[in-house]
């Protein structure tokens, strides 16, 4: 079946940066764009930007802009999302998930990676 | 940036009731709204797209309307695996998707 898998929980300081992948099954990764979103504990979702696997376009919300980066390793069915120059605030759950249709509907979503920024 | 603002935040019901949550664009998006819900410690899920179109294996209580600014999903007898957080989403800004803030629902 289709299915978003993503890497395991991250501790960072702040200043540092982290990483989190994305692993594509069930269906042509190079298909599909790939989300990225956001939730703080006890907040709501945040969407932070997407990418096209196939070309490498991306597109950031205003907000992340100079700190977020995404990538693909095709070869592998892989996204990433790296986050840099991190905050206390930058704490929270991270999701990726695949749009489909015309009004680009998330489904299915990856079960989340939680970040910790902590000194 | 188009905003999606959701009413009520939160709602205390009781299974068996119908239940309306509203979502509102401030610019009109057409029909490019879609719900999801999410329950404590997982990620969001599909309820309704484009709308008014249920998601595949979602019950037939789930319902969603509305065009332009104004949205509504209903629920219409509420079971106790629907007590959750409901979101709305837009996606008719190209590639600048915003979500709601959730409605909370809770048992009364």
């Amino acid at each position: 079946q289709v299915q978003l898998v993503q890497s395991g929980a991250e501790v960072k300081k702040p200043g540092a940066s982290v990483k989190v992948s994305c692993k594509a099954s069930g269906y042509t990764f190079t298909s599909y764009d790939i989300n990225w979103v956001r939730q703080a504990t006890g907040q709501g979702l945040e969407w932070m930007g997407w990418m096209n696997p196939n070309s490498g376009n991306t597109g950031y919300a205003q907000k992340f802009q100079g700190r977020v980066t995404m990538t693909r390793n095709t070869s592998i069915s892989t996204a990433y999302m790296e986050l840099s120059s991190l905050r206390s605030e930058d704490t929270a759950v991270y999701y990726c998930a695949r749009p489909l249709g015309w009004t680009n509907w998330f489904d299915p979503w990856g079960q989340g990676t939680l970040v910790t920024v902590s000194s | 940036d188009i905003q999606m603002t959701q009413s009520p935040s939160s709602l205390s019901a009781s299974v068996g009731d119908r239940v309306t949550i509203t979502c509102r664009a401030s610019q009109s998006i057409s029909t490019y709204l879609n719900w999801y819900h999410q329950k404590p410690g997982k990620a969001p899920k599909l309820l309704i797209y484009a709308a008014s179109s249920l998601q595949s294996g979602v019950p037939s209580r789930f319902s969603g309307s509305g065009s332009g600014t104004d949205f509504t999903l209903t629920i219409s007898s509420l079971q106790p695996e629907d007590f959750a957080t409901y979101y709305c989403q837009q996606s008719y800004s190209t590639l600048k998707y915003t979500f709601g803030q959730g409605t909370k629902l809770e048992i009364k």
